[in-house]
C-alpha cells in the first residue's frame, strides 16, 4: 500500500540547514509527483514545494531562495534542503503524494538554539 | 501567486446542522482543457495528518461520507456539511493547484456545541 514517511533532525539550530528525507512505498517517484506542506504549531497550512514525476520542482516563492528539492529515485526517496533557519521555520514538515490523498505523519522540526 | 481567502475563521454548530464554508481564489481556477476546476479541500483533525475529501471543486474522495459536497467554479467555492457530527470536529483548508506555487487558505475551525 502507498505510505510516505518523514524524517530528519527534530532541532536545528538558528541560521543552519535543515535536512528532511521522505521515503516512499507503494508507488513510483516517476509516475508520481511529491510535495512538501509544513505546518508552524497551531497555525494553518503552508505548501513548501514539490518534485513533479520528471523530475523538475516548484518552489514556495517566499521559500525559493531557501530551498532545494530533489529526489533518488532508486531509494524511492525525496529530499528537502533549506538553509538559513529561523525560529519561524519551526514547523510540522509533511510530505504528501500528489493530488493530496496521501500524507506522511509529519515530522515536527523546532528552530532555536 | 495566487492568493485564497477562507471564510469563516471558525464556526460553531450543533450536531445535526449544516454547515457552510467558503473558499475565494484571486484569479479563476477553472483549466479550459479540462473543463475543471482546479480546488481541493482536506479535513485536518487534531493531531493528525490533513484528509483529502474534495478535489476537482466537486468530485468527494473515495470513503468520504457523502454528507460532505464541493461546489463552486471559477473563483468562488463552497464546502457543505449536511447533518454536522462530531466526528466532524477539525479545521478545513482549501488549496488551489490550478498554478504553481500551490496555495491554501488559512483554514476553518469547525467546533460542535
Amino acid at each position: 500500500q502507498v505510505q510516505l514517511k518523514e524524517s530528519g533532525p527534530g532541532l536545528v539550530q538558528p541560521s543552519q540547514t535543515l535536512s528532511l528525507t521522505c521515503t516512499v512505498s507503494g508507488f513510483s517517484l516517476t509516475s508520481n509527483s511529491v510535495h512538501w506542506v509544513r505546518q508552524p504549531p497551531g497555525k494553518g497550512l503552508e505548501w513548501v514545494g514539490a518534485i513533479w514525476s520528471g523530475g523538475s520542482t516548484d518552489y514556495n516563492s517566499a521559500l525559493k531562495s531557501r530551498l532545494s528539492i530533489s529526489r533518488d529515485t532508486s531509494k524511492s526517496q525525496v529530499f528537502l534542503k533549506m538553509n538559513s533557519l529561523q525560529t519561524e521555520d519551526t514547523a510540522i514538515y509533511f510530505c504528501t503524494r500528489s493530488p493530496g490523498s496521501y500524507w506522511g505523519q509529519g515530522t515536527l522540526v523546532t528552530v532555536s538554539s | 501567486d495566487i492568493v485564497m481567502t477562507q471564510s469563516p475563521s471558525s464556526l460553531a454548530v450543533s450536531a445535526g446542522e449544516t454547515v457552510t464554508i467558503n473558499c475565494k481564489s484571486s484569479q479563476s481556477l477553472f483549466g479550459s482543457v479540462r473543463q475543471k476546476n482546479y480546488l481541493a479541500w482536506y479535513q485536518q483533525k487534531p493531531g493528525q495528518s490533513p484528509k483529502l475529501l474534495i478535489y476537482l471543486a466537486s468530485t468527494r474522495e473515495s470513503g468520504v461520507p457523502d454528507r460532505f459536497i464541493g461546489s463552486g467554479s471559477g473563483t468562488d467555492f463552497t464546502l457543505t456539511i449536511s447533518s454536522v457530527q462530531a466526528e466532524d470536529l477539525a479545521n478545513y483548508y482549501c488549496q488551489q493547484y490550478y498554478d504553481t506555487p500551490l496555495t491554501f487558505g488559512s483554514g476553518t475551525k469547525l467546533e460542535i456545541k
